[in-house]
């Protein structure tokens, strides 16, 4: 299996612009979370789908963070408009088992990053 | 509040200079216990679960145990290509909290040869 899938890997851009990450989940997982990481908070969650449905986003810090999950396959989370303080590395991971209702291993499976800096 | 806490911030071993990791936490009814390594410019990557206290993991040369406030992930004769950045996350069990994983800030680990 490929991994999880993100892209782009670096984005840079001005504030105020438009961004939209993009991941692609390992076949088979049914729970897909975006964190976003930086040195002084560490890995915050942002929001997570079980089944492509959205279950929790009391992570995503305002309106301008926007997540979609339109179907098994694809994610993406939007920043509209960015600001410098959204600079981070933002990581995409998948899982098997993560709903509430049963055992989670919790063995999450991370793409390694999308790394954006809004200038 | 949950709350995870790893030390040392970071932590330099020569090669074969054995060490602990140590991840305290403060959760309502623990679910499980997490490890993972990360190295630079990549996600984390799964390394261990552990449940309940006494309980204990190994893979090579780490090894993780956990009690009823803490859990320390043990190197053993480290070698360089164990340096990386080694995050904690907890699970609490209680409902209502959507079984979020709490993060640790992690332990930078480098090995020296």
């Amino acid at each position: 299996d490929a991994g999880v899938i993100q892209s782009p890997r670096h984005e840079v851009t001005e504030m105020g612009q438009e961004v939209t990450l993009r991941c692609k989940p390992i076949s088979g997982h049914n729970s897909l979370f975006w964190y976003r990481q930086t040195m002084m908070r560490g890995l915050e969650l942002l929001i997570y789908f079980n089944n492509n449905v959205p279950i929790d986003d009391s992570g995503m810090p305002e309106d301008r963070f926007s997540a979609k999950m339109p179907n098994a396959s694809f994610s993406t989370l939007k920043i509209q408009p960015s600001e410098p303080r959204d600079s981070a590395v933002y990581f995409c991971a998948s899982s098997l088992r993560f709903s509430a209702a049963s055992e989670s291993t919790g063995e999450l499976f991370f793409g390694e990053g999308s790394r954006l800096t809004v200038l | 509040e949950d709350q995870v806490t790893q030390s040392p911030e970071a932590l330099r071993l020569q090669e074969g200079e054995s060490s602990s990791l140590n991840c305290s936490y403060t959760v309502s009814g623990l679910r499980g216990l997490f490890w993972y390594r990360q190295d630079p410019g990549k996600g984390p990557e799964f390394l261990f679960t552990l449940y309940s206290a006494g309980e204990e993991k190994e893979k090579e040369r780490l090894k993780a145990t956990l009690t009823k406030k803490e859990s320390f992930l043990h190197i053993t004769a480290p070698k360089p290509e164990d340096s990386a950045t080694y995050l904690c996350a907890v699970q609490a069990g209680y409902a209502g909290n959507n079984r979020k994983l709490i993060w640790g800030l992690g332990t930078s680990l480098a090995v020296n040869p």
